[in-house]
């Protein structure tokens, strides 16, 4: 069975450029998340999808940060314009169906915004 | 904010001896889980344990769970070099999507 993909794995900017990272979930999982993970630290949700419906986008900085889930099944999560702050690990990660079951993550795109 | 909160931070032993890692957390759960992180990787899961149960065992891997004391702790048996990673718990309180800790960073010297 596949596992989360992301791309890209890397990606440099210079501040005030737009950046966007896709994922493919594990098929057949509902629900899907997005997680911000700075250096030393637990990943922080950003949103979580069930199917295509942005359920929880409460942490997501809605001024400059944007995600879709087109048909319920990849997504892009996209920041513009990118800050110095938003260096940090975008993971994405996606479950059967609802939140509290085991979650399943890509391998992250790391940012790093100049 | 983050839920939960693992102790130590940083944890280095040597190759065979067991590791205990340690998490609190603030409010009332369905469930805890533990998840590894490779250094550049994604985090893969261990182990979830329930409120209504103590303890669960998964290889050399022993979680227990205390809801009283609202902790948890992870014991890693014979540990081997392969286990150095960041370990980290989190938490479902059936309200929003998983809470994580900062996590300990294990180090396992051959």
């Amino acid at each position: 069975e596949a596992g989360v993909v992301q791309s890209p794995r890397y990606k440099i900017i210079e501040k005030k450029q737009p950046v966007a990272f896709w994922c493919n979930p594990i098929s057949g999982h509902n629900t899907l998340y997005w997680y911000r993970q700075n250096l030393g630290q637990g990943p922080e949700l950003l949103i979580r999808y069930e199917n295509e419906e942005a359920v929880d986008d409460s942490q997501l900085p809605k001024d400059r940060f944007s995600a879709e889930r087109l048909k319920g099944v990849d997504s892009t999560l996209k920041i513009q314009p990118a800050e110095l702050g938003d260096s940090a690990v975008y993971l994405c990660a996606s479950s059967p169906q609802g939140v509290g079951e085991t979650q399943y993550f890509g391998p992250g795109t790391r940012l790093l915004v100049l | 904010s983050q839920q939960g909160e693992e102790d130590p931070q940083a944890l280095s032993i040597q190759e065979g001896e067991n590791a205990t890692m340690n998490c609190s957390y603030k409010t009332s759960i369905n469930n805890l889980q533990w998840y590894r992180q490779n250094s550049g990787r994604g985090l893969v899961h261990l182990i979830l344990i329930r409120s209504n149960e103590r303890e669960k065992h998964s290889g050399r891997l022993r979680v227990t769970l205390d809801t009283s004391k609202k902790s948890s702790s992870l014991l890693i048996t014979a540990s081997r070099a392969a286990d150095t990673a960041s370990y980290f718990c989190a938490t479902d309180t059936g309200r929003r999507a998983l809470t994580f800790g900062s996590g300990t960073r294990l180090q396992v010297q051959p």
